[in-house]
């Protein structure tokens, strides 16, 4: 049974720090991993998404690299602002090639102080 | 494209009521997804189907749950009856697959709280 862990579960900083968010899950037989973000009351917002063949993803500001081998991914946001408090959560997805189920991890929720 | 919609926004019910929530997907997408989520516990992934077939209902806690998916265009989940620990966020999702690509595209859920 697949087990997703993120760390920390918790992280403040001051406004403009670099910060990488650790995502670590037990069954590397994975099609594909993605990072949501969370608002609170809010639905799932997709980040970005890593193929299983793939080292790493980027999109502006956000950086996500892939270990499979080793169970590990992580998610780099560089110059963080107070519009990226949120909760950040991992989903590897075990769909074998069809669009599969997610299992996610407890989030890391940060906030960014100004 | 007004994304994943989820009917109600707020539920309040009492204990041993039948509770139904209701999504309907993106247009096009062949995947939806049911997850729950709690402070405790999580996302967890209830039910998922493909292309309006049930794949995976392993993550439904009991049979008081169920979940239908008539056509394309809606599904809905069933807690029948309801008791105080199904109080939680239900949120439905959608994906399509084409090639390499996906999307994956969450509804703003549905606070659920049986009294």
């Amino acid at each position: 049974k697949q087990e997703v862990t993120q760390i920390p579960a918790a992280l403040s900083v001051p406004e403009g720090e670099n910060l990488v968010l650790n995502c670590s899950f037990t069954d590397s037989a994975i099609y594909n991993l993605q990072w949501f973000r969370q608002d609170p009351g809010k639905g799932l917002t997709s980040l970005l998404l890593i193929q299983s063949s793939q080292r790493e993803q980027t999109s502006g500001r956000l950086n996500a690299s892939l270990d499979k081998s080793s169970g590990r991914s992580t998610l780099y946001i560089a110059a963080s602002q107070p519009g990226d408090s949120a909760t950040y959560l991992c989903a590897p997805n075990h769909g074998s090639g069809n669009t599969g189920k997610l299992i996610f991890g407890q989030g890391t929720t940060l906030q960014v102080k100004p | 494209d007004a994304g994943v919609i989820q009917s109600p926004r707020h539920e309040v019910t009492e204990m041993g009521q039948e509770v139904t929530l209701r999504c309907k997907p993106i247009s096009g997408h062949n995947s939806l997804f049911w997850y729950r989520q709690t402070m405790m516990r999580g996302l967890e992934l209830l039910i998922y189907f493909n292309n309006n077939v049930p794949i995976d209902d392993s993550g439904m806690p009991e049979d008081r749950f169920s979940a239908k998916m008539p056509n394309a265009s809606f599904s809905t989940l069933k807690i029948q009856p309801s008791e105080p620990r199904d109080s939680a966020v239900y949120f439905c999702a959608s994906s399509f697959r084409q090639g390499l690509v996906y999307g994956y595209t969450f509804g703003s859920g549905t606070r659920l709280t049986v009294v």
